[in-house]
Formats: structure tokens, C-alpha cells, sequence
């Protein structure tokens, strides 16, 4: 599979739109690209996920760049329950692997 | 409708000792998965049942054993603990494998000392 390269961290407006990066260069034709995200220790929770098209669905959008080979993921309105860190995974199998993420932080 | 859910919550073992972690969904999903997640890292996929009756390896298979009972079921078994088995047990399902997203249950929150 694929690596992903995310910033360890970064900080949001309550309110305000969240971007989050995501480098896949090394991507493969037939594989996703996966947004999860991990709040507090709780089990990871599905956000979205894409193959060629952006895509957009109640929680979030997933812009992906025409060559693939990076993604943005857009939380329209972050609140403080937004506050998590968020896992980028490609893969095409099975064998999702999780990355160390971008902890983000929603402030008041 | 209760998700995936895992059993034990915490679990504290001795170095050499044995345990099943115990996980079942009710979502009639044909995979189930089993990843671990140490301090301040990501999860790492210990073992994986594409469907009943099939099991393969994951990324850190070592030192664990599984069993697909059934379709709702997938147990997790250290045979002889050790410490550096201490992390939080994730386990997950989805509905037909890849391309599907996963549902995590709460965790075992397991240390070997």
C-alpha cells in the first residue's frame, strides 16, 4: 500500500472550515483513499473515502488532486467535538494501516 | 442495534498467562478485523477474517492467535503474554472487505506485567 505523509498537527476556529492535507505520491491506480478519525481512545469512526472524484457526504468533503497523489479533507463547520486526531490511508485490500494522523484542535 | 462490540474493557495480565479477547458484531458483515494500538501511534493490523471461515495475517501477527467462530464472531487469543503486548485492542468490521468502511467497537485496554 501506499504511504501517506500528514502534518503532526494543527489547530481550527470553532466555526471556521478545517483543511487537512494529505500527501500520497506514491499511489496505485485501484486504491482509495480513507479518512478516519480517533476521538479521545475511542475506536476509530469512518469519515469518508474516494477514488478519483471528490466526494462529499453529511461529515465531510475529500477533494483529491487530479494526479492522486494528494488529498485534502474539509470539515465544513468544525465545533469542539471535532477535536481528534485524523487518519489518511491508502489502500486498495483488506490492509488498512493506520499512520500516526493529524491531531487536530478545535478552539473557541 | 449495538455495533461491534468487545470484551473484555481492561484486562491486566502476568507475563506467561493466556487470554481470549472476545469481539461479535450485529451487523451481519462478512469481515472482521483485530489491530492493536500502542501509546501515541496508529493502529497496526494484527490479524484479519476476509469471510467465515477464513483467516490471514496481518502486519504484527506474532504472538496471537484467531478464530472466525462464526459470522458474528472473532476472538483474539494470546497464548503467552508478554509485556511487550501491552496496547489497546481494536476490533472491526465491515460489510464485504475492502472498499467498505470499517466499524470499530471501544477497545481492550490490555497490560501484560
Amino acid at each position: 500500500d501506499a504511504k501517506t505523509t500528514q502534518p503532526p498537527s494543527m489547530d481550527c476556529a470553532e466555526g471556521r472550515a478545517a483543511n487537512l492535507p494529505c500527501n500520497h505520491s506514491t499511489i496505485s491506480g485501484n486504491e482509495y483513499v480513507y479518512w478516519y478519525r480517533q476521538i479521545h481512545s475511542q475506536g476509530p469512526q469512518y469519515i469518508i473515502h474516494g477514488l478519483k472524484n471528490n466526494e462529499t457526504n453529511e461529515m465531510a468533503s475529500l477533494i483529491i488532486t487530479e494526479d492522486r497523489k494528494s488529498s485534502t479533507l474539509i470539515l465544513p463547520h468544525a465545533t469542539l467535538r471535532d477535536t481528534a486526531v485524523y487518519y489518511c490511508i491508502v489502500s486498495s485490500d483488506y490492509k488498512l494501516s493506520f499512520g500516526a494522523g493529524t491531531t487536530v484542535t478545535v478552539r473557541a | 442495534n449495538a455495533g461491534v462490540t468487545q470484551t473484555p474493557k481492561f484486562q491486566v495480565l502476568k507475563t506467561g498467562q493466556s487470554m481470549t479477547l472476545q469481539c461479535a458484531q450485529d451487523m451481519n458483515h462478512n469481515s472482521m478485523y483485530w489491530y492493536r494500538q500502542d501509546p501515541g501511534m496508529g493502529l497496526r493490523l494484527i490479524y484479519y477474517s476476509a469471510s467465515e471461515g477464513t483467516t490471514d495475517k496481518g502486519e504484527v501477527p506474532n504472538g496471537y492467535n484467531v478464530s472466525r467462530l462464526n459470522k458474528r464472531e472473532f476472538s483474539l487469543r494470546l497464548e503467552s503474554a508478554a509485556p511487550s503486548q501491552t496496547s489497546v485492542y481494536f476490533c472491526a468490521s465491515s460489510a464485504t472487505g475492502p472498499n467498505e468502511k470499517l466499524f470499530f467497537g471501544s477497545g481492550t485496554q490490555l497490560s501484560v506485567l
